[in-house]
């Protein structure tokens, strides 16, 4: 268990609808990544924030949103959602900002677009 | 743009053997991380690899970094059942992650 917790384990909605997923990370870790895990495109960073701040962008869709709140959980938003969107999302945090911190990944919330 | 290139994509091995896992990068960086997935579950951080010629053991497993190469590689020693899974490596670039596609590593008697 690496003390970070995501939720919903398991999501199933439709193409068009948004959905927010939930993540907290380890006590005392300021900064929360959001990876995206697909069969055709891989594990992939999509953005990073730190202390509240968006730090690092990756390949976020436009439709994707996220945020970290004062309390240092974080949402990822995803919108106008397509069957191309189904994957594993993973959120990971790490102690500081720097990426070379070990980053420690929650379990995953997994997204099925039908 | 970075490319991460793991090689072999799949690999099946008996137990006892040894074996090695590859990872070539396109392009400068002296940071690079292994991780473990178990099939349905999270990404295990491995080893942290943050200098050229920069070498980390635990257990049987073994990672190297040779950043004028731009490869690493993950070195499996006697290999047993419970080492099967999905390895990645991942670059840093400016901040970012990039992971390699994976080896599916799986050990059979």
């Amino acid at each position: 268990d690496s003390g970070v917790t995501q939720t919903p384990k398991h999501l199933i909605t439709a193409t068009g609808q948004r959905v927010t997923l939930r993540c907290s990370p380890r006590s005392g870790d300021l900064s929360v990544y959001w990876y995206q895990q697909s069969l055709d495109q891989g594990l992939q960073f999509l953005i990073q924030y730190y202390n509240g701040e968006e730090r690092a962008k990756g390949n976020i869709l436009e439709r994707f949103s996220a945020q970290q709140f004062p309390d240092l959980h974080s949402e990822l938003n995803l919108s106008s959602l397509e069957l191309g969107d189904s994957a594993l999302y993973f959120c990971a945090s790490s102690v500081a900002a720097a990426v070379q911190e070990t980053q420690y990944f929650g379990p995953g919330t997994r997204l099925l677009v039908l | 743009e970075l490319k991460v290139e793991q090689n072999p994509l799949f690999l099946s091995m008996q137990e006892g053997k040894n074996y090695t896992i590859y990872c070539n990068y396109s392009t400068t960086s002296d940071r690079l991380y292994w991780y473990r997935q178990d099939p349905g579950k999270s990404l295990e951080s491995l080893f942290v690899l943050l200098s050229n010629g920069a070498v980390k053991q635990e257990g049987r497993l073994m990672a190297s970094l040779d950043t004028k190469a731009r490869l690493s590689t993950l070195h499996i020693t006697a290999a047993v059942h419970d080492l099967s899974a999905t390895y990645f490596c991942a670059v840093d670039n400016t901040d970012k992650l990039i992971f390699g596609t994976g080896t599916r590593l799986q050990v059979f008697p």
